[in-house]
């Protein structure tokens, strides 16, 4: 099973401020395709949770350009330009290779 | 606009079978995957299963042995049966469309585009 681990595992940010995420897989994601099989996905407080970014760096319709995802094999990270008060909420990695993983989760809030 | 709608009893003795409906309406559930998460009070978000409107079935190794995943066709909706439940299976409980967001050469990618609002189940005696 692929096991998904996230740093940090809670995140205060100054609104304006960028803010980084990291996600960890137990073994590579990359498809014989040549992409990466790795959702980030945010769950506001309150509200279910949505798609943010698929297969490691592609914005999911609707998502503001604030929001990039990169990397590659074990690792990724989600970074966001400039925070904004919406943006609190835990964010979620998934890998999508083997079945689904979550990772545990980066509560993101507002300093 | 494809909305989802999770249903089915709050409260479950343990032992017993937690079962839940999620009612789409706005579109139809042929030809999707559709999904079931569940959020642990204090943990992070838990992948279940999906279920393809041809019937395929895919599960979480470690819930595999007590989920079940079905789907209605003629009533538009899908649903999950977890039997021998405990106090570690209570949570929110999310129903999620899993659509295809980009082809790649001959694979399609899949992601969860569109989520019910959750329902809550506790399993208490």
């Amino acid at each position: 099973d692929i096991v998904m681990t996230q740093s940090p595992l809670s995140l205060s940010v100054t609104p304006g401020e960028p803010a980084s995420i990291s996600c960890r897989s137990s073994q590579s994601l990359l498809h014989r395709s040549g992409y990466n099989y790795l959702d980030w996905y945010l769950q506001k407080p309150g509200q279910s949770p949505q798609l943010l970014i698929y297969l490691a760096s592609n914005r999911a319709s609707g998502v503001p350009d604030r929001f990039s995802g990169s990397g590659s094999g074990t690792d990724y990270t989600l970074k966001i330009s400039r925070v904004e008060a919406e943006d609190v909420g835990v964010y979620y990695c998934m890998q999508t290779l083997q079945t689904r993983t979550f990772g545990p989760g980066t509560k993101v809030d507002i300093k | 606009q494809v909305q989802l709608q999770e249903s089915g009893p709050g409260l479950v003795k343990p032992s017993e079978t937690l079962s839940l409906t999620c009612g789409v309406s706005g579109g139809s559930i042929i030809n999707y995957y559709w999904s079931w998460v569940r959020l642990p009070p204090g943990k992070g978000l838990e992948w279940i299963g999906y279920i393809h409107s041809s019937g395929s079935t895919n599960y979480n190794p470690s819930l595999k042995s007590r989920v079940t995943l079905s789907l209605d066709t003629s009533k538009n909706q899908f649903s999950l049966k977890m039997t021998s439940v405990t106090a570690a299976d209570t949570a929110v409980y999310y129903c999620a469309r899993v659509s295809v967001v980009a082809t790649i050469v001959s694979y399609n990618y899949h992601s969860m585009d569109v989520w019910g609002q959750g329902t809550t189940v506790i399993v208490s005696s």
